[in-house]
């Protein structure tokens, strides 16, 4: 089945503890990206990466690292969490039609940073 | 920047249509897409339209785009309890998503 795993699903840590969000797709897509969700807000952006060792800011980068060492993994990483960033995080995983992409989510990983 | 703006909730009753709005900015948008995010899920790709189309209808779904205007909606036909969900806008290659709209339908 053609998916895009997270985990943990669910989150609760403390200010200054270095967490990893892993990100795991088995459709051989080039493109992944990470967004965070809050309530107004929508999706934003944090990181994208457009083959393996190839990622790029996005919107909202601040705080945030990324790393694509291979092509179905690209883990989030949070090194000094703040209460901030607590939020609902996706990741993504693409792949291009013409001038667009087809995105396939994740489930979400709820993150709760005291 | 470039912003999607969409409203934030809208409730019908079961069997109206619902119609849900967005504008968008980046008139080089390529595709705008419509995702459903459901309680507790990831977003899913609904639909998508090309910017060279003006309509697009597939089963209950109508998405309307007007490019002079920027403007683009996504019509849902005899809506269902199950089309209980947020529903989100997005354009362009940098994938802007709107803020979603919270659809509720009541029996």
């Amino acid at each position: 089945e053609a998916q895009v795993t997270q985990n943990p699903r669910y989150l609760i840590t403390v200010t200054g503890k270095k967490l990893t969000v892993t990100c795991s797709q088995n459709m051989n897509h080039e493109y992944m990206s990470w967004y965070r969700q809050d309530p107004g807000l929508g999706l934003r952006q944090i990181y994208y990466s457009m083959n393996v060792e190839v990622t790029d800011k996005g919107d909202v980068p601040e705080g945030y690292k990324v790393s694509r060492k291979e092509k179905r993994n690209f883990p989030l990483i949070l090194e000094s969490p703040s209460p901030n960033q607590t939020s609902l995080y996706f990741c993504a995983s693409s792949y291009a039609i013409g001038g667009g992409w087809e995105q396939f989510f994740g489930p979400g990983t709820r993150l709760t940073v005291l | 920047g470039e912003d999607v703006e969409q409203s934030l909730f809208l409730s019908v009753r079961e069997g109206d249509s619902s119609v849900i709005n967005c504008t968008y900015t980046d008139s080089s948008s390529t595709y705008l897409y419509w995702y459903k995010q459901e309680p507790g899920a990831g977003l899913q790709l609904l639909t998508y339209i090309f910017s060279n189309m003006d309509m697009k209808q597939d089963q209950r779904l109508t998405v309307l785009l007007n490019k002079k205007d920027k403007h683009l909606s996504l019509r849902i036909a005899d809506t269902q309890t199950g089309d209980s969900a947020i529903y989100f806008c997005a354009e362009g290659r940098d994938m802007r998503f709107g803020a979603g709209t919270r659809l509720t339908v009541k029996p």
